[in-house]
C-alpha cells in the first residue's frame, strides 16, 4: 500500500518567511510523529499526534513552530518567521496507535529538505 | 551521558562477513527498541522492531536485546555492499502518553567488496 508521503520534497526560502510542510500518513495510522534531522545532527523528535490531538508537543524548539492535523490524517507543520538555523530536513512518521504502552513500528516518509537563505 | 548511544564508526567489514552493530540506552524503563537503516539523502527505513529479551531474526538480520544491561545489537549476516548506510537505534522510553522515539546518532557501516 501507499507510504507516508511528504510535500514539498524541497524548500528554499528567504529568512523571516514563513513556510507549510505537509504530511499524508499511511492510511489508518493513528499517530503521527514530526522529526527534523541537520546536517550533522540526530533524529530530534518535534511532535507527536494521536488523531487530532498533540498530547506531547515536547519538541518543538519555539512558538515559531506549529503543527495540526485534522481529521485524523493529514498534518502541517509550520514554522513562521524562519531562520536560518530552521534549515533541516523535516521528517514525518506514522504508526499505529501509540502511548504508554509499546510503541508500534514508525514508517517515515521521504522528507521536506528546508533551505533558509 | 546520551538517552541513546551508538559507535559513530564508520564499522568496516569486508563482503560476506558479520557486522555487529550496537546500543546501548540510559532509561531502564524503555520498552520498545528499533532499527532503521538510512541510505545518505534518504529517509530511515525500518528494518527490525524488538521488545523482549533475546533475539529476534529476519532474514540476514538478528536484533538482539538485553534489558538488564541495557543493551541493543543487530548483526548483519552475510554482509553485502548494498548494505553500506547508517544504521540508527531508536528507543521508547517509559512515558507517559507518548510515542515519540529516542534516536541515537547512528553508526556507519562499510562493506567492502
Amino acid at each position: 500500500g501507499a507510504g507516508v508521503s511528504q510535500s514539498p520534497s524541497n524548500k528554499v526560502t528567504e529568512k523571516g518567511k514563513d513556510v507549510e510542510l505537509r504530511c499524508d500518513p499511511i492510511s489508518g495510522h493513528t499517530a503521527l510523529y514530526w522529526y527534523r534531522q541537520s546536517l550533522g545532527q540526530g533524529l530530534e523528535f518535534l511532535i507527536y499526534f494521536q488523531g487530532n490531538s498533540a498530547p506531547d508537543k515536547s519538541g518543538l524548539p519555539s512558538d515559531r513552530f506549529s503543527a495540526e492535523r485534522t481529521g485524523g490524517s493529514v498534518s502541517t507543520l509550520t514554522i513562521q518567521r524562519t531562520q536560518q538555523e530552521d534549515s533541516a530536513v523535516y521528517l514525518c512518521a506514522s504508526s499505529r496507535s501509540s502511548g504508554t504502552g509499546i510503541s508500534y513500528e514508525q514508517y517515515f516518509g521521504p522528507g521536506t529538505r528546508l533551505t533558509v537563505t | 551521558q546520551k538517552e541513546v548511544e551508538q559507535n559513530s564508526g564508520p564499522l568496516s567489514v569486508p563482503e560476506g562477513a558479520i557486522a555487529s552493530l550496537n546500543c546501548t540506552y540510559s532509561d531502564r524503563g524503555s520498552q520498545s527498541f528499533f532499527w532503521y537503516r538510512q541510505y545518505s539523502g534518504k529517509s530511515p527505513e525500518l528494518i527490525m522492531s524488538i521488545y523482549s529479551n533475546g533475539d529476534k531474526e529476519d532474514g540476514r538480520f538478528t536484533a538482539q536485546l538485553n534489558k538488564a544491561s541495557q543493551y541493543v545489537s543487530l548483526l548483519i549476516r552475510d554482509s553485502q555492499p548494498s548494505d553500506s548506510a547508517t544504521y540508527l537505534c531508536a528507543v521508547k522510553k517509559r512515558s507517559s502518553n507518548t510515542g515519540k522515539l529516542i534516536f541515537g546518532q547512528g553508526t556507519t557501516l562499510q562493506v567492502k567488496p
